[in-house]
């Protein structure tokens, strides 16, 4: 089977960092994503590891761990409009196309 | 600018009658997925298409259909609406090969009254 888990709320403060982790057991692994969604609105792209280890793009880090089925986003420096879900997402497939996973998302509210 | 339009945003339908969102794309993306997102749950992959290859995820009821015309368009069609498929329903597109992120429409929020 497919399992993604995530935490399901997390709070942190206005310029904190918040670490959100996510552990699979999925029946392949191709690689693994992170999505931010608003409330009512689409998820949109942050970030993607297929190697082990720390992919960073400004105030966002991503980690995977292949060995141990894990993975964190790292938001660095919060703003309110960070307060969102952070999906996890994996590609469990190679090939072609890039069928993903989702987990249930994390609800991140930042306070002032 | 909005590059996976979704329309309508909000759709209202009765109990059994025939519903169907569209999707269309800029991007000229080969793939392109629709996914059904109930209230605090992951997005469900129903299908998805690879140019005009159609895929269907194992689990997705009969009820939901699916065409693709050209590769800027692709349609969902619910062929006899339960109460249990309101829902948000989300299409993304992406470029073919691994590492590809997925880019989601807005989302059509379907009501079954």
């Amino acid at each position: 089977g497919q399992n993604i888990d995530q935490p399901t709320e997390m709070t942190a403060t206005e310029g904190a960092i918040v670490q959100i982790n996510c552990t699979y057991q999925t029946s392949g692994f191709n690689g693994l994503f992170w999505y931010q969604q608003h409330a009512g609105e689409a998820p949109t792209f942050l970030s993607y590891n297929v190697l082990d280890g720390l992919e960073e793009k400004g105030r966002f880090s991503s980690f995977l761990s292949r060995s141990k089925g894990y993975s964190y986003l790292l938001l660095k420096e919060l703003q309110m409009k960070d307060s969102a879900s952070y999906l996890c997402a994996v590609r469990p497939e190679g090939g072609a196309t890039n069928k993903l996973i989702f987990g249930t998302g994390t609800l991140l509210a930042v306070q002032p | 600018d909005a590059m996976v339009i979704q329309n309508p945003r909000y759709q209202v339908t009765q109990f059994g009658k025939p519903v169907t969102l569209s999707c269309s794309q800029t991007l000229n993306h080969n793939v392109m997925y629709w996914y059904q997102q109930k209230s605090s749950q992951a997005p469900k992959l129903l299908f998805h298409y690879y140019d005009k290859d159609f895929n269907n995820e194992a689990d997705t009821p009969d009820n939901f259909q699916s065409r693709r015309p050209n590769t800027s368009f692709c349609f969902l069609d619910i062929r006899s609406p339960g109460l249990g498929d309101a829902a948000m329903y989300l299409c993304a597109t992406s470029r073919v090969g691994g590492g590809q992120p997925q880019h989601f429409g807005d989302g059509t929020r379907l009501s079954i009254l």
